[in-house]
């Protein structure tokens, strides 16, 4: 069945470093990615999408390009911040809506 | 205004009681969601209902039974609660079915078996 793997955290940066959160996905066809964050005690909030391949989604500074030759929708920020500090999901939709998740990876980011 | 609203927010009880989680969302959305984020924080779809009709149901106990009276809501009840079912709820919802519609999220309801 439809899959995603996320590298494990937690991540722990200083602030103004570069950020890679590596996600590899295993699908039927092309399914649309996604990455969602979620602050400490919140819900979980849409960081940004693609819908097909070689499409980058891009918000608030972070970016991820769908590459269906890795299968591969990795996420990357030039330069954080202590407010980014929170768990990061990668998921991909697996018909329906139904959205698949990875298992999430902590940052950490500390002044 | 709270877009997609859950209650309770947290929840403690103990081994074999019935409980009730409510998910109401503000949005005009068709289609909600129930998805169960366990501790280690790994996220499951359990359900899904589009237009008050049952479209996804994962691989759940027969305890857990949801009920949408409404498209504005959808509430999650639970058998004989365990141990295992405890767990962080959400609720979300979603425009339509399709790919593009993005899924707002709940708060979540924190669930504590004793």
């Amino acid at each position: 069945g439809d899959s995603v793997t996320q590298m494990e955290g937690p991540v722990t940066l200083s602030e103004e470093a570069f950020l890679t959160i590596n996600c590899t996905y295993t699908a039927t066809g092309y399914p649309s990615l996604f990455w969602y964050v979620q602050y400490p005690g919140e819900g979980l909030q849409l960081l940004l999408k693609a819908t097909k391949a070689d499409d980058k989604g891009s918000n608030k500074g972070f970016e991820a390009t769908y590459r269906k030759e890795t299968t591969s929708f990795h996420l990357e920020k030039g330069s954080v911040q202590v407010s980014d500090s929170a768990v990061y999901f990668c998921a991909l939709n697996g018909g329906y809506n139904k959205l698949i998740f990875g298992a999430g990876t902590r940052l950490a980011v500390h002044p | 205004d709270t877009a997609v609203s859950q209650t309770p927010k947290y929840l403690v009880t103990q081994m074999g009681n019935d409980k009730s989680i409510k998910c109401e969302q503000n949005l005009g959305h068709d289609t909600m969601y129930w998805y169960k984020q366990d501790s280690k924080k790994f996220l499951k779809i359990m359900f899904s209902y589009n237009n008050k009709e049952l479209i996804i149901n994962e691989t759940v106990p027969n305890r857990f039974s949801p009920k949408s009276p409404d498209k504005a809501h959808l509430n999650l009840h639970i058998n004989s609660l365990e141990l295992g079912d405890s767990a962080v709820y959400f609720c979300a919802s979603s425009q339509g079915m399709g790919e593009s519609y993005e899924q707002y999220f709940g708060p979540g309801t924190r669930l504590t078996v004793t």
